[in-house]
């Protein structure tokens, strides 16, 4: 089945670094791309849609400037963190769409856990 | 009003019990449904996705579907602890470059 590889699964980041997360769809072409962050006991949260080639579409509240997103490709995409806060700790989870995958293609990478200190 | 509702539990029940979770949603345009089991801090994995009103049933698994009452259902039979987890609905009107609508997920303990 299809499998989106997401890296790292946890990091500790000091205050004003910057941290980026990596999602690969292994065994097809994502041609659109999903990014969520997930608080404690709370439901998954759409920060942005990226689509292979394009810029990304942000939902309201999320800084663009600020969570950075590129889909230069159809196997990755990535998640920068730029100038991180405590505030931005959260789980960040990728979701990857491919019109080939039938049925209603949405597969989820495992998260990374990020710990701003 | 959240497009989704779902009630966040915890539910917790004993080992070999039918569990009934359930969301209910206010937009009609909905078509697709799907339940995601997830796990604490992994990435929620698809259980299973329904288009029309009835039942779906896979192994131990059986989604509902009321379009007429905008209401959703999966059940579990004979539950194990194993089965504790998160469970998340979501739903979307079309496929493809859109995304998922989530209900707010429903924590489920499944005692031994």
């Amino acid at each position: 089945g299809a499998v989106v590889s997401q890296h790292p699964s946890w990091v500790i980041c000091k205050s004003g670094t910057s941290v980026k997360i990596e999602c690969r769809s292994l065994d097809f072409q994502a041609t659109t791309m999903f990014w969520y962050r997930q608080f404690p006991k709370q439901s998954l949260m759409l920060m942005a849609t990226s689509n292979e080639g394009s810029k990304a579409t942000y939902e309201q509240g999320v800084e663009k400037d600020k969570f950075l997103i590129n889909h230069a490709s159809l196997t990755l995409s990535t998640l920068t963190v730029t100038s991180a806060h405590p505030e931005d700790s959260s789980f960040y989870i990728c979701s990857a769409s491919a019109a080939q995958h039938g049925g209603y293609g949405y597969t989820f990478g495992s998260g990374t856990r990020l710990t701003v200190v | 009003q959240k497009e989704v509702e779902q009630d966040p539990g915890p539910l917790s029940v004993p080992e070999g019990a039918i569990v009934s979770l359930n969301c209910t949603y206010s937009n009609s345009a909905f078509q697709y449904f799907m339940w995601y089991r997830q796990y604490s801090r992994k990435g929620p994995e698809l259980l299973m996705y329904t288009y029309s009103s009835g039942n779906k049933e896979d192994g131990r698994f059986t989604a509902q579907v009321d379009k007429s009452s905008k209401y959703i259902s999966l059940f579990i039979r004979d539950s194990q602890p194993s089965d504790s987890a998160t469970y998340l609905c979501a739903m979307i009107v079309d496929t493809g470059r859109r995304a998922l609508t989530f209900g707010s997920g429903t924590r489920l303990q499944v005692q031994p």
